[in-house]
């Protein structure tokens, strides 16, 4: 069984650029969450999707976007990227969007703006 | 909104016992999550309890809850100098929903 995957490790850009970046979510999981964990900070939340459908989301601005595949696999799109952008980002999959199915984490993306 | 607060830093000796404490504010989390993140990793689940619980025990690690103080700890015995990382408290913050609210993460470190 694969775990989730992420791509790319590591990234620079440059302020006002464009980026995405991608997850493959483990194996018959349907659901999938972004999170965004700025330097010394906790994970913070961006959005959900669930069966292709953003299924929740965070306090972020629309700059931030995703998609979900048919496959679940999922894409982040960050707009108009900005200094504070810069963090590790996280996605995690998990069977289904109840509070009780365990979510599995990649080991995220680093992006870094300059 | 969601606030979940824990301190920063925590020193123990190997073989002694660790506890990592976290406070939350929302009462309607259905389910609290300590994971723990070593360098360069993503998170890991380590356990969680169920709101309606006040122990899980899970060999070396011990989850306590209070939920009129909305307190949350973790107990590691025997801490060994691999429990080395950051863990993180998160909540739920909707019931029926596993969207998750971190706090700011507790660093453990183990002196050999």
């Amino acid at each position: 069984e694969t775990g989730v995957t992420q791509s790319p490790t590591h990234l620079i850009k440059t302020r006002g650029q464009q980026v995405t970046l991608r997850c493959s979510s483990q194996s018959g999981h349907n659901t999938v969450s972004w999170y965004q964990q700025a330097l010394g900070q906790g994970p913070q939340f961006i959005f959900q999707y669930y069966r292709e459908e953003e299924n929740g989301r965070g306090n972020f601005p629309p700059r931030f976007s995703g998609l979900q595949f048919p496959n679940y696999s999922s894409e982040l799109n960050v707009n108009a990227l900005e200094l504070d952008d810069s963090a590790l980002y996280l996605c995690a999959s998990s069977l289904a969007p109840s509070g009780g199915d365990e979510q599995f984490f990649g080991p995220g993306t680093r992006l870094t703006v300059l | 909104g969601e606030d979940v607060e824990q301190s920063l830093f925590l020193s123990v000796r190997e073989g002694d016992s660790s506890v990592i404490n976290c406070t939350y504010t929302d009462s309607s989390s259905t389910y609290l999550y300590w994971y723990k993140q070593e360098p360069g990793a993503g998170l890991q689940l380590l356990t969680y309890i169920f709101s309606n619980m006040d122990m899980k025990q899970d060999q070396r690690l011990t989850v306590l809850l209070n939920k009129k103080d909305k307190h949350l700890s973790l107990r590691i015995a025997d801490t060994q100098t691999g429990d080395s990382a950051i863990y993180f408290c998160a909540e739920t913050g909707q019931t029926g929903a596993n969207n998750l609210f971190f706090g700011t993460g507790t660093r453990l470190t183990v002196i050999p």
